[in-house]
């Protein structure tokens, strides 16, 4: 198994309260990704990194941010948490043969905005 | 933009039969295409991909895939079901040209073998 790790597991939080999951890999992987998986949505990209401090927008970035200061830990931060953004978070890494990679994912975090 | 499509959010099979789940998809030009499989409370895993070269792919656990260019379609069969197979499977898309391998999911199938 790839050595990705995301942390929380699971977070429950308030509507308006800013919250960070942790994505850290052991691969030394170039690219790194934030999905959401949502039901009848299956994943859907927020946000990708192709270096450190490199990163760029996915299809549902809005009310994301994300940053990269070393190879291995990819944080994606809500800055003021809202109910729409319940969803399981998974964290993927790929190692940089672009389209033709496999990505392979982390275990996700559950996060609950009440 | 790229899209995919999959028919039937469940699908439910018995152990011993064929298992196919579909998969279509809508994309400017030929894609590269995946199927991922999750098991309960887990990420992700690659069952196989298409990108060139033969059409039939083959992938882990017994499972293959045929990429129709005129179909637009790259369904996921397997000749014999086994309880084991009890997942969600997901069809993605990426383009070949992109900048970074930014997959486009489809829905998701989720799977049910009957004893």
């Amino acid at each position: 198994d790839a050595g990705i790790t995301q942390s929380p597991r699971h977070k429950v939080t308030e509507t308006g309260t800013p919250v960070t999951l942790r994505c850290h890999q052991t691969e030394n992987h170039r690219y790194m990704y934030w999905y959401r998986q949502d039901p009848g949505h299956g994943l859907r990209l927020i946000h990708y990194s192709y270096g450190v401090k490199d990163t760029d927008k996915g299809e549902v970035s809005d009310g994301y941010s994300v940053s990269r200061s070393k190879t291995e830990d990819f944080l994606l931060t809500l800055e003021s948490a809202t109910s729409s953004q319940t969803s399981v978070y998974f964290c993927a890494i790929s190692p940089g043969q672009v389209s033709t990679d496999t990505q392979y994912f982390g275990p996700g975090t559950r996060l609950t905005v009440l | 933009a790229q899209s995919v499509t999959q028919l039937g959010s469940h699908v439910s099979v018995s152990e011993g039969a064929l298992v196919l789940l579909r998969c279509n998809y809508s994309s400017s030009v030929p894609p590269y295409l995946f199927w991922y499989v999750q098991y309960p409370n887990q990420g992700l895993q690659l069952l196989l991909k298409y990108t060139t070269g033969a059409t039939l792919v083959k992938g882990i656990n017994g499972f293959e895939a045929e990429f129709k260019k005129s179909e637009t379609s790259f369904h996921l069969t397997k000749p014999s079901a086994h309880m084991s197979d009890a997942a969600e499977y997901f069809c993605a898309v990426s383009d070949p040209g992109g900048a970074a391998q930014k997959l486009v999911f489809g829905q998701g199938t989720r799977l049910t073998i009957n004893p």
